[in-house]
């Protein structure tokens, strides 16, 4: 099945710099490859997606790039705020069974960010 | 419109007592999943629903566990004999229809923090 890893496990940067969060992915078929950002104490929400079928994505300060061929993918956050802190998590999505349209979405284990003021 | 809801938002429980936990989905939306936060830790899935039907239960940890799903709306996860273990936040998501591009993002609700004491 599907694998998902993610690094780093915590990252912590200067309001105004940069984060990159990686992640692998084991699964080939996978096709679609959502980023999530869990605040403390509140739900998981969608920040970005991408689809196999293009190499990056952008959203004024977040971006997301796939490389199929090595089975990565990564999330940019340029320009970092305070409010940026939170856990992101990525995650992979691969069909299981074309009969009834379901894809597997397996979520990597997270990276704690931390901007600091 | 109104998000994924989840009740209770908080419960707290004897070891060996049972629970039931509500996930009420957006609206229309197809899909149901069911996933398990323990402190600190990434998403677990657990079980999911298309439909009232359950195509995917391979994350359901033990027999103590169970999930139903309803008119294909509602749906209750359920553990009896609770452990310590099973104390966690327990997510429930919803998706428009799984596998298709625009209709496969999983909308999550915020969650009910159970406590096995």
């Amino acid at each position: 099945g599907e694998n998902v890893e993610q690094h780093p496990s915590t990252l912590s940067v200067q309001e105004g710099d940069s984060a990159v969060i990686k992640c692998t992915y084991s699964d080939s078929a996978s096709n679609y490859f959502p980023w999530y950002k869990q605040e403390l104490g509140k739900r998981p929400q969608l920040i970005i997606d991408i689809r196999s079928n293009v190499g990056e994505k952008k959203d004024q300060r977040i971006a997301v790039t796939l490389n199929k061929t090595a089975k990565h993918f990564s999330l940019h956050i340029t320009e970092t705020q305070p409010e940026d802190s939170a856990v992101y998590f990525c995650a992979a999505s691969s069909p299981i069974n074309p009969r009834t349209s379901y894809d597997k979405v397996i979520f990597g284990p997270g990276t704690s960010l931390s901007v600091i003021p | 419109g109104a998000g994924v809801s989840q009740s209770p938002s908080n419960k707290v429980t004897e070891k060996g007592k049972d629970v039931e936990l509500r996930c009420d989905p957006i609206s229309g939306h197809t899909a149901l999943y069911w996933y398990r936060q323990r402190l600190g830790q990434g998403l677990e899935f657990l079980i999911y629903f298309q439909g009232n039907s359950a195509p995917d239960k391979s994350g359901l940890p033990s027999d103590r566990f169970s999930a139903e799903r309803t008119g294909e709306s509602v749906s209750t996860l359920t553990i009896q004999r609770t452990q310590q273990e099973d104390s966690a936040v327990y997510l429930c998501a919803s998706s428009l229809v799984p596998g298709r591009v625009g209709t496969d993002t999983q909308y999550f609700g915020p969650g009910t923090r159970l406590t096995v004491l």
